[in-house]
């Protein structure tokens, strides 16, 4: 299993541009969400699925947009990229809500200049 | 305002020697801890968790510590190793993990 994948490892972009962030899991886990890490702080979740086609807002949503057409897929986009959006992204998984362990992937460094 | 605090950013731990990494938070409701070790460039992994039916939870080196009157876990090491320095997150569950800001951990030898 390669559990949690995210490309691109690092992106960087203008200011006013969009991207998308992809995410894919192999263990069949119905629960995704998306995190940003910024320097010195915790993870804070941006959005969330608890399965295909269900998704839901984070703590810090704006900004951002997802979907989440198949089990295994759950892209986050990006429109209209700012400065404030520089940050480290992962994505995690899991089998279950709440007090189960998320499974991470190995996080997308993007720069926003 | 944080719900789940790390008020230590870093610590230094000779090799041999406990490592103790402390958490607090703020709800009494909050029943379900965790904590994650992350290595630079890499993704959180799971370490370890515990329930608020218990008060301690022990695997190999590591140990979980939950002082539910004081809002308080800790998480020791013993011995430490040069491969356990990476970032400690404590994280607490509701329908979803909540993450302290993190503690740097040194281990020298």
């Amino acid at each position: 299993n390669a559990g949690v994948t995210q490309t691109p490892k690092f992106r960087i972009l203008k200011i006013g541009q969009s991207m998308t962030l992809q995410c894919t899991q192999d263990m069949n886990h119905n629960y995704m969400y998306w995190y940003r890490q910024d320097p010195g702080m915790g993870l804070k979740l941006i959005y969330y699925s608890v399965g295909a086609g269900i998704t839901d807002k984070g703590e810090v949503p704006n900004g951002y947009n997802v979907s989440r057409s198949t089990t295994e897929d759950f892209p986050l986009r990006l429109e209209l990229a700012a400065p404030s959006q520089t940050s480290v992204y992962f994505c995690a998984s899991s089998y279950n809500q709440g007090a189960y362990e998320q499974y991470f992937g190995p996080g997308t460094r993007l720069t926003v200049t | 305002d944080q719900q789940v605090k790390q008020n230590s950013p870093s610590l230094s731990v000779q090799e041999g020697r406990i490592s103790i990494l402390n958490c607090d938070y703020t709800n009494s409701m909050f029943d379900y801890f965790l904590w994650y070790k992350k290595y630079p460039a890499e993704g959180p992994t799971f370490l370890i968790s515990i329930s608020s039916i218990k008060d301690k939870n022990e695997d190999g080196r590591f140990t979980v510590f939950l002082n539910k009157s004081a809002k308080h876990l800790s998480l020791h090491i013993v011995p430490s190793q040069p491969g356990d320095s990476a970032v400690y997150f404590c994280a607490v569950s509701t329908d979803k993990l909540i993450f302290g800001t993190g503690t740097r951990l040194q281990v020298f030898p």
